[in-house]
């Protein structure tokens, strides 16, 4: 079946300039997180979604940084006035439920900001 | 907080070499440990895992067992190929709350025929 999708699959941006990222999970999938890829800091987790709340917004790097769920199906991450430092991959994840189930990744949208 | 600590790459072997790549955690609580690759050009996808202490995961002649007295969970495969390129992280998650992946630094893996 359809694996989780993200899209775009590249961005290039200009320095603060707003962007939106999305996710579409695999179907049924209640779980979703999203992570970022960057040189300097590794994998590192932003957001989880159980449904369309947001339990764990810890990793969200600061207030330019939101996402949303809706219909417990697609999310979209946006940054606003993108800075150098977001440069990366933003990698999204979804899980059938909370629990120990496997954690399936998307192809991940790598974000350019110049 | 929680953290992973996986061996510094590069790491260059020969076909059929034995590999190993270490891998230390901290944990607050009694976490779950995987191994997820990242082949060229492909999304990250789940390798193993284990889910308590003195468990093995295998997958694909890999295998990591969760060792709590150590605190460790390191990779190994008696005899790699070069189809085994490719980059690896060492992952926790707490089985409790959210769940989300705490990774380590990744190491890269190189396999010469």
């Amino acid at each position: 079946g359809a694996g989780v999708s993200q899209s775009p699959s590249n961005k290039v941006t200009e320095k603060g300039k707003d962007v939106e990222l999305r996710c579409d999970p695999i179907s049924g999938h209640t779980a979703l997180y999203w992570y970022r890829q960057s040189l300097g800091q590794g994998l590192e987790f932003l957001i989880y979604f159980q449904g369309n709340s947001a339990p764990d917004k810890s990793g969200l790097p600061s207030d330019r940084f939101s996402a949303e769920r809706t219909g417990g199906s697609v999310s979209t991450l946006t940054i606003q006035r993108t800075q150098q430092e977001d440069s990366a991959v933003y990698l999204c994840a979804s899980s059938p439920r909370q629990g120990l189930y496997e954690q399936y990744f998307g192809p991940g949208t790598r974000l350019t900001v110049t | 907080g929680d953290s992973v600590t996986q061996m510094e790459g590069p790491v260059t072997l020969s076909e059929e070499a034995f590999l190993t790549i270490n891998c230390t955690y901290t944990a607050t609580g009694y976490p779950s440990l995987f191994w997820y690759v990242q082949y060229p050009g492909e999304g990250l996808q789940l390798l193993l895992k284990a889910t308590k202490a003195d468990d093995k995961g295998s997958n694909k002649g890999f295998e990591a067992t969760y060792r709590k007295e150590t605190t460790s969970f390191h990779l190994e495969k008696g005899s790699v190929q070069v189809s085994d390129s490719a980059v690896y992280f060492c992952a926790l998650s707490e089985q409790q709350g959210a769940q989300k992946l705490v990774f380590g630094q990744g190491t890269r893996l190189t396999i010469n025929p």
